[in-house]
């Protein structure tokens, strides 16, 4: 059975920076390209980036672009995100994803950011 | 980057079909076969229902179907039935590895 277990959520300072992990297990995570998306309770989903398998395509939403980094480590089938300047508006639930066929087949059950001041 | 277009809102009484429509451009939807459709219930994580354009997956009731044309992309949801009352999003690959989501549909079965 595939899963995407995300942590690494919780309450942050703006201008603070917080790392989300994605733990993957049930299907091998070095042939999957993977996603990280989010949403505002309550609102709609917001893609934020996306990741190939080996880690050297990558692409960014223009409103985390040159703030958030995403990463894997194909050893420990494990996927990043690595954000700073954190602001209110990045507040929400991040969700990691693996891709098939360029959709989001499987999905995580999300971890909350928020940010405050 | 700019969000594909949703209406807020679509109703149908069961047994009948409703159609969502999902409008971008040609540099999204217009410009690839790579529109996915996702389902979500409230506190609930998203469900693919459609990718490729008009691709089941395995699981998913022949009752969802997608289909495209020009910039805008459809997923239509035959034989309603109180179940499918539910969050819709459509999301489309806009090139330079970068993908977009719709605003969502609410979809309300009466």
């Amino acid at each position: 059975e595939v899963q995407l277990v995300e942590s690494g959520g919780g309450l942050v300072q703006t201008g603070g920076s917080l790392r989300l992990s994605c733990a993957a297990s049930g299907f091998t995570f070095s042939n999957h390209w993977l996603h990280w998306v989010r949403q505002v309770p309550g609102k709609g989903l917001v893609w934020v980036s996306r990741i190939n398998p080996d880690g050297t395509r990558i692409g960014y939403a223009d409103s985390v672009k040159g703030r958030f980094t995403i990463s894997r480590d194909n050893a420990k089938s494990t996927l990043y995100l690595q954000m700073n300047s954190l602001r209110a508006e990045d507040t929400a639930v991040y969700f990691c994803v693996r891709e098939k066929g360029a959709a989001g087949l499987h999905w995580g059950r999300g971890t909350l950011v928020t940010v405050s001041s | 980057q700019s969000a594909l277009t949703q209406p807020p809102s679509a109703s149908g009484s069961p047994g009948q079909s409703v159609t969502i429509p999902c409008t971008g451009t040609s540099s999204d939807v217009g410009g690839h076969d790579y529109v996915s459709w996702y389902q979500q219930y409230p506190g609930k994580a998203p469900k693919l229902m459609i990718s490729q354009v008009s691709e089941r997956p395995s699981g998913v009731p022949d009752r969802f179907s997608g289909s495209k044309s020009g910039n805008t992309a459809f997923l239509t949801v035959s034989g309603l039935q109180a179940e499918d009352e539910a969050d819709y999003y459509c999301s489309s690959y806009a090139g330079n590895e970068i993908f977009v989501f719709g605003g969502g549909t609410k979809l309300t079965v009466l």
